[in-house]
């Protein structure tokens, strides 16, 4: 596609609940990142893939939070057991070659709001 | 640790120029990136410097020293649409890229 997708655009989910988020990378783009962003505050980086393996996972804030990509293309991520605390936007990126110096482009997010 | 600083929020005129400054301490450097964050939408690129000295696109121009571990972003002939949050990104040595709170704009008329 032209740009980076993410869905669903918002998504409002009781306490507990699973939840599963999608992007679809640039095509072509090898590297693909998830981030996460409260409410006027910085980018939390949670994960990095290359292609379709995981070399960095160290933002993932607790077990409860997975991620994987397929074919080297889309990935989601899965939140288990929600908690209030999870409420945030979800931002995907992807560049054409990771740990380089080309620029992530970024998805327009998935806006996450646990009651 | 890894540290970026950038001012949390500047106020300017239309019409005027802004200068939003970020320093860094990282381990090693391999490039910066400044990003643009309208209010609910997702961060888009506006530039990339590595090497030191002045880098301009249009009204906007990002300069760059490493020796400083200094960098700003300048934004001339302000519009009212430059009203967002800019962040400021390092590429490490292990090219991890470690990013700015952001610094937040509002443009008043």
């Amino acid at each position: 596609g032209a740009g980076v997708s993410q869905s669903p655009s918002n998504k409002v989910t009781e306490k507990g609940k699973d939840v599963e988020l999608r992007c679809d990378p640039i095509s072509g783009h090898t590297a693909l990142y998830w981030y996460r962003q409260s409410l006027g505050q910085g980018l939390e980086f949670l994960i990095y893939f290359q292609g379709n393996s995981a070399p960095d996972k160290s933002g993932l804030p607790s077990d409860r939070f997975s991620a994987e990509r397929t074919g080297g293309s889309v990935s989601t991520l899965t939140i288990q057991r929600t908690q209030q605390e999870d409420s945030a936007v979800y931002l995907c990126a992807s560049s054409l070659a990771g740990k380089s110096n080309q620029p992530q482009h970024f998805g327009d997010g998935t806006r996450l709001s646990i009651l | 640790g890894q540290n970026i600083d950038q001012p949390t929020e500047m106020t300017a005129t239309e019409g005027a120029i802004v200068q939003i400054n970020c320093t860094y301490q990282t381990s090693g450097f391999n490039g910066l990136f400044w990003y643009q964050q309208h209010a609910g939408e997702a961060p888009t690129f506006l530039s990339y410097n590595v090497l030191d000295g002045l880098e301009e696109k249009g009204r906007f121009s990002s300069f760059l020293s490493r020796s400083k571990g200094y960098s700003y972003l300048l934004l001339k002939e302000l519009q009212m649409k430059d009203s967002a949050s800019y962040l400021c990104a390092v590429i490490d040595s292990n090219y991890q890229l470690i990013w700015g709170a952001g610094t937040k704009l509002i443009i008043k008329p």
